[in-house]
């Protein structure tokens, strides 16, 4: 069955990097795209990023643009997301999500906690 | 970006009765949106894709309608474990992937 496990959440300082991974398992991982999405507790859901396939092609929302860097392992089935200059704002719970262009989020991860603070 | 806004922003429903749930977009999605279920504690939980095509396992009291910017999300014979929030997403223009700000069904 598919499996999406995160690791490496925590409390970090402001101005601070964590990077996040996500070990996946149960399906072709290469043939898929994979996303972060964030939620802030009490708030909405926010996709984060994305990196297609080979890795090479990869989006990030505005919000983090400059400051987050997806990337993949294919031969490890990994995904990463390296957070980097850390806010109060990123402060969420972040998803590792398995999705393609024009389909929906079908299997999500348990998620993994950020906490921004100083 | 597309913004989605959803309707009402909390539901209060009693066990056995019809929720209807509203979502709404900024431009057209076509029929490129999904609901999502999600319970505290829980990761968010595919339900509906395509507007109106249950995802796997999903029970039949729940359907989804509409196409373009008008969508809902129906859920019959409310059962004690469907009090969660809902969350609509369009997956037609990225990026950004949107959600809507969720609709919460208590008792």
């Amino acid at each position: 069955q598919v499996q999406l496990v995160e690791s490496g959440g925590g409390v970090v300082q402001p101005g601070r990097s964590l990077r996040l991974s996500c070990a996946a398992s149960g399906f072709n991982f290469n043939i898929y795209g994979m996303h972060w999405v964030r939620h802030v507790p009490g708030k909405g859901l926010e996709w984060v990023a994305v990196a297609w396939y080979d890795g090479h092609d990869q989006y990030n929302a505005d919000s983090v643009k400059g400051r987050f860097a997806i990337s993949r392992d294919n031969s490890r089935s990994m995904l990463y997301l390296q957070m980097n200059s850390l806010r109060a704002e990123d402060t969420a719970v972040y998803y590792c999500v398995r999705g393609g262009p024009l389909s929906p989020f079908d299997y999500w991860g348990q998620g993994t906690l950020v906490t921004v603070s100083s | 970006e597309i913004v989605l806004t959803q309707s009402p922003a909390t539901l209060s429903v009693s066990p056995g009765e019809t929720a209807t749930l509203s979502c709404r977009a900024s431009q057209s999605v076509s029929s490129n949106l999904a609901w999502y279920q999600q319970k505290p504690g829980q990761a968010p939980r595919l339900l509906i894709y395509g507007a109106s095509t249950r995802a796997t396992g999903i029970p039949a009291r729940f359907s989804g309608s509409g196409s373009g910017t008008e969508f809902t999300l129906t859920i019959s014979s409310l059962q004690s474990e469907d009090f969660a929030v809902y969350f609509c997403q369009q997956y037609k223009n990225w990026p950004p992937l949107t959600f809507g700000p969720g609709t919460k069904v208590d008792i």
